[in-house]
């Protein structure tokens, strides 16, 4: 069964530069997996920040920026501030009309 | 404005089925663009996407749970309704509807991202 892997938690300073990343367990991440990424704060809904690959949902800072780096899918968020902790969801399409959710990256920012 | 809502029971015991209903607004069900999701969340835990269904009445399941789920819509009624038998403590669970885009390319739709996302709703199986 295929699993896609996110780090489970990271930290970044207010100001800093974080990528997040999202994997297979097999075979690499390309643009035909369109991967997209979601924000999602304790008893909220999540909300889109990135899809296809990189392309920022309306409303979303360019702070965000999404793309394919190395065999995975990354978030990169540039100048974190305090309200961007967060977890963070990646989404792969994987044919077939299915879809995996990553296990999620819980954003501190400190 | 697009909106979902989810609505159903917040307890379901164990062994009975659960019946969930997405309402949509500000957009149709028969829109081959678009479609709808349901993703559910346990306590503390990861999402996890269950199935979705289109305006063609295309459905896709989850393998894990496939044989437990059944999922339709009902366009005039802008209704997405979900069912999941023989629930267990283990479903208990945030159930979120939200909304699809989908991608045309070579001659077939694809599944691209969730747009727009329900607030969700807590349903509770009890030990």
């Amino acid at each position: 069964q295929t699993v896609v892997t996110q780090e489970p938690s990271f930290s970044v300073s207010p100001g800093g530069t974080v990528t997040l990343t999202c994997a297979l367990s097999s075979g690499s991440v390309s643009p035909s997996h369109c991967p997209s990424w979601y924000q999602q704060t304790p008893g909220q809904a999540p909300r889109t920040l990135i899809f296809s690959t990189k392309t920022r949902s309306s409303g979303v800072p360019d702070r965000f920026s999404g793309s394919i780096l190395g065999n995975k899918a990354a978030l990169t968020i540039t100048g974190a501030q305090a309200d961007d902790e967060s977890d963070y969801y990646c989404v792969l399409y994987m044919g077939g009309g299915s879809v995996i959710f990553g296990g999620g990256t819980k954003l501190t920012v400190l | 404005q697009v909106t979902l809502e989810e609505s159903g029971p917040v307890l379901v015991k164990p062994s009975e089925t659960l019946t969930l209903t997405c309402t949509v607004s500000g957009f149709s069900l028969s829109n081959v663009r678009m479609g709808v999701s349901w993703i559910r969340q346990p306590p503390g835990k990861a999402l996890e996407w269950l199935v979705h269904i289109f305006s063609n009445d295309e459905k896709s399941y989850s393998t894990s749970l496939n044989n437990r789920l059944t999922i339709s819509k009902d366009t005039s009624k802008r209704q997405v309704v979900l069912t999941m038998t023989n629930m267990d403590p283990v479903d208990t669970a945030t159930y979120f509807c939200a909304r699809i885009r989908r991608t045309y390319d070579s001659g077939a739709w694809y599944f691209n991202h969730f747009d727009y996302w329900g607030l969700g709703t807590l349903v509770t199986v009890p030990s």
